[in-house]
C-alpha cells in the first residue's frame, strides 16, 4: 500500500459527459502528479501540483483540468469525453529523494 | 528533453533463470533513474532508484540495476526468477531535484514459465 488513495476505482460513462477523479496524497506529501496510462500512449504525465499551485504541465488536453485543494487532495476533471479518453488514470505523490508513490488508479471507460 | 527506451516489450524466462530487462536513457542533464513494477490491475510500485550515489542499486524483491553512464543504460536484473515476478516493468527518468515529473518507457512484460 503506497498510502496514496484514489476514487473511484472504476468509472463508466458516455461520450460527451464530464467526470471527476479524486486523489489523496500520502500524509505529508505536498506534491500530486497525474498520469494517464493507455495501451497506445503508455504512461503519460498530465500535470503536477505542489501545495495548491500548478507546478508542471505535460500532455494534458484542454478538455482536462485539475486542482489541488488546501487539504492537499486533488481532483482531475475530464469533460466532453471521447472514446479515446478511456484509460487508467493514476495519481502519485512524492517524497524528496524517494521518487513517486502511485495510487491504485481509476479505470475510466467511455462508451 | 529526456527519453527512455526499453528493449523488448515482452521477455519470457523460466523459473530460476536470470532476469534481464533492458533500459537505455537519453538525458541532457545527469539523470535520476527508476524502475517500477505493475502487477495486473494494480498501480505502479517503486522497485529501485538511482540518484547519483552508488552506480549499483539494490531494490526490493531481489532486483538490482546498474547505472552505466558510458552506455546510457540502467538495466534491471534478478539472478533467479520467481513465478511472482511476472508483471510489467517500467523504466523512468527525470532530471533530478525535487521535481519528479517522470518520463516512462513503454514497459516490458515479464512472463515466468514453470
Amino acid at each position: 500500500d503506497s498510502g496514496v488513495t484514489q476514487t473511484p476505482k472504476h468509472l463508466i460513462t458516455a461520450t460527451g459527459q464530464r467526470v471527476t477523479l479524486r486523489c489523496s496524497p500520502r500524509s505529508g506529501d505536498l506534491s500530486v502528479y497525474w498520469y494517464q496510462q493507455s495501451l497506445d500512449q503508455g504512461l503519460q504525465f498530465l500535470i503536477q501540483y505542489y501545495n495548491g499551485e500548478e507546478r508542471a504541465k505535460g500532455n494534458i488536453l484542454e478538455r482536462f483540468s485539475a486542482q489541488q485543494f488546501p487539504d492537499l487532495h486533488s481532483e482531475l476533471n475530464l469533460s466532453s469525453l471521447e472514446l479515446g479518453d478511456s484509460a487508467l488514470y493514476f495519481c502519485a505523490s512524492s517524497v524528496v529523494g524517494q521518487g513517486l508513490f502511485f495510487g491504485p488508479g481509476t479505470r475510466l471507460t467511455v462508451l | 528533453a529526456q527519453s527512455v527506451t526499453q528493449l523488448g516489450s515482452h521477455v519470457s524466462v523460466s523459473e530460476g533463470a536470470l532476469v534481464l530487462l533492458r533500459c537505455n536513457y537519453s538525458s541532457s542533464v545527469p539523470p535520476y533513474l527508476f524502475w517500477y513494477v505493475q502487477y495486473p490491475n494494480q498501480g505502479l510500485q517503486l522497485l529501485l532508484k538511482y540518484t547519483s550515489a552508488a552506480t549499483l542499486v539494490k531494490g526490493i524483491n531481489g532486483f538490482e540495476a546498474e547505472f552505466k553512464k558510458s552506455e546510457t543504460s540502467f538495466h534491471l536484473t534478478k539472478p533467479s526468477a520467481h513465478m511472482s515476478d511476472a508483471a510489467e516493468y517500467f523504466c523512468a527518468v527525470n532530471s533530478g531535484g525535487s521535481n519528479y515529473k517522470l518520463t516512462f518507457g513503454k514497459g516490458t512484460l515479464l512472463t515466468v514459465n514453470p
